[in-house]
Order: structure tokens, then sequence, then C-alpha cells
């Protein structure tokens, strides 16, 4: 099994809230990414990161930010979450060069803004 | 620009029958090519992955996959379906270094 970690699994909030998603993995990845899930969608990139102290936005227009101070964590923090936020977020990690790495996804965050 | 198709959100089939789901692409370089999986309330998981060499991929769980250049095509297939087979196939394409786009997604369901 991969070792990547998502907190909260599930989380509703109401609007306004500020949130952030923990994501955490021990396998040494530099690379990490944030996706966005919804049904009959496919999944979309709104961050990623290289490694420590480098994060890029991605191909989803995303409010959110996120932050890479140590390689083992990528939170994901929404300063006012509003309903346009509800959705599945899954964190993920790569253990390859280039084009051809593996990713290893954690189990989501599913996220209900009310 | 890289893009990937699947053909078909939701597929049914018997248990024991050949399961086939159906992936196209569109890459302006040579493609780097993915089948992950999704079991109900889990993240991805990798099934398989063509990077160079033989264009027949086998993966976990008795899946595999043929790449096919002529038909931008990379359909995964296995012979028999088990009933723990049912769930969320992604098929993706490395988009450029770190940068991999996913299709839709096809459900896969399993008749008992």
């Amino acid at each position: 099994e991969a070792d990547i970690y998502q907190t909260p699994r599930y989380l509703v909030i109401g609007t306004g809230k500020k949130i952030t998603l923990e994501c955490s993995q021990t396998m040494g990845h530099d690379k990490m990414y944030w996706y966005q899930q919804d049904p009959g969608m496919e999944l979309h990139l709104i961050h990623y990161s290289y490694g420590v102290n480098s994060t890029e936005k991605g191909d989803l227009s995303s409010e959110s930010t996120v932050s890479r101070i140590r390689t083992e964590h990528f939170p994901l923090t929404l300063e006012s979450a509003r309903p346009s936020h509800t959705s599945q977020y899954l964190c993920a990690s790569s253990d390859g060069t280039g084009y051809t790495g593996e990713l290893f996804f954690g189990e989501g965050s599913r996220l209900t803004v009310l | 620009a890289q893009s990937v198709t699947q053909l078909g959100s939701h597929v049914s089939v018997s248990e024991g029958a050949l399961v086939l789901l159906r992936c196209n692409y569109s890459s302006s370089v040579p493609p780097y090519l993915f089948w992950y999986v999704q079991y109900p309330n889990q993240g991805l998981q990798l099934l398989l992955k063509y990077t160079t060499g033989a264009t027949l991929v086998k993966g976990i769980n008795g899946f595999e996959a043929e790449f096919k250049k002529s038909e931008t095509s990379f359909h995964l297939t296995k012979p028999s379906a088990h009933m723990s087979d049912a769930a969320e196939y992604f098929c993706a394409v490395s988009a450029g270094t770190y940068k991999y786009i996913f299709g839709t997604g096809t459900r896969l369901k399993v008749l008992a």
C-alpha cells in the first residue's frame, strides 16, 4: 500500500470558513500534487510541487493555496470556503523522474460546503 | 497537446466475461500511458503503464493493455471478470514533466 495520508476524509462546513486539507507521505518523494475530482469529470490538477519551497498552480483555476515547507507535507488551504468548492480532493506523490513516474494517491478528502 | 478519451462512462459485464475498457489518446510526442483503478472511497492505484518497449503491458489483478500507435489506443482488458473488479478505471497520459492528463473514467459493474 502507498504511504500517503489525507485528513480529514470527510468534512462538512459552512460558507466562509477557513479549512486546511492535510496530506503527508512517508516515501520521500519530491513531487506532490493536488487533484480535484468530480463525478463524471476528469481529474483536474490544481496544485503541484517539485520539492521544498516549490509550488505551482495547475491547469484548473483554484482559489486554494498550498505550501511545501517539508518534503513529506503538502497541505491545501481554502481561506473562505464556498459551495462551489464542494468536491473531492486527492493528494498524490510521484516516485519517478520526468514523464514516467507512477502517481501514489491518498484516499481523498471529500469536502461539502453548505 | 495531450488528451485522453475514454469511451463509455459505464460498462457492465457478467462475472467470468471479458472486460474491455476503451481509451484513445492524443499526443504530439511519444506517449507514456497509464491505467489507474479507484475502488469506492479510496484513492487511485496504478494498474499498469506503458513507457517504451513491448506494446502489450501486463498489470496487476490479471489486467493488461495494448499500445496501438496506429489507432492511438490503449485499451484495457481482462479475460475473465471477477466481482472484485467492480470499480472506476481511469486512463491517463503523461503530458510533460511531472504532469498527467486523466480521462473522465469508466465505471465497471460486474453482474453475478
